[in-house]
């Protein structure tokens, strides 16, 4: 059972480089989303989506795009990396309301 | 702007003993989870709280919602090494998921 899976698991980048973040789910979950991680801060909702070719941003969208061409990918692309977006995020799915998360990426950008 | 507030934020305590986390929110919802994560990992969903008064029990924890005082509870009973995690609860406003800034609890021997 493989679920939610992110990658890569570890990333640095420098400033004004892009990438993508991948995540991928095979529970058939209409329901993905992207969170950040930041020390004292709790998670915090960046992009979700509710299916495919519907997006809507979350709490702290600026900076990053999504996109959901199909029910099982979310991607998290960051446009132009600043030292601001240095965290750790989490993509999750979800039934019900009940999240489901991957393993989480961690991304420095210097 | 939602707030979702979690106390304490630190949480020491020793094997055996008794304590409960606190979950305060601030917008009107029906829907709380409660979940774990331990350093460097993921995080595991332990309990969904879907109703005014519902209450969910799995081994030594429970956690409870009050969505008229917008409040949720977890409640450690007898505290054992293993339950030495970072706990966050979370308020579902329809689509998107408030997480709490989490409890980080250590049980001492």
């Amino acid at each position: 059972n493989a679920g939610v899976t992110q990658t890569p698991k570890f990333q640095v980048l420098k400033t004004g480089q892009s990438m993508t973040l991948q995540c991928a789910q095979d529970m058939n979950h209409e329901y993905m989303s992207w969170y950040r991680q930041d020390p004292g801060m709790g998670l915090r909702l960046i992009h979700y989506s509710v299916g495919a070719g519907i997006t809507d941003q979350g709490e702290v969208p600026n900076g990053y795009n999504v996109s959901r061409s199909t029910t099982e990918d979310f991607p998290l692309r960051l446009l132009s990396a600043a030292p601001s977006q240095t965290s750790v995020y989490f993509c999750a799915s979800s039934v019900d309301g009940e999240l489901f998360f991957g393993e989480g990426s961690r991304l420095t950008v210097l | 702007e939602l707030k979702v507030e979690q106390n304490p934020l630190f949480l020491s305590m020793q094997e055996g003993k008794n304590y409960t986390i606190y979950c305060n929110y601030s917008t009107t919802s029906d829907r709380l989870y409660w979940y774990r994560q331990d350093p460097g990992k993921s995080l595991e969903s332990l309990f969904v709280l879907l109703s005014n008064g519902a209450v969910k029990q799995e081994g030594r924890l429970m956690a409870s919602l009050d969505t008229k005082a917008r409040l949720s509870t977890l409640h450690i009973t007898a505290a054992v090494h293993d339950l030495s995690a970072t706990y966050f609860c979370a308020v579902d406003t329809g689509n998107q998921f408030y997480f709490g800034t989490g409890t980080s609890l250590t049980v001492i021997p």
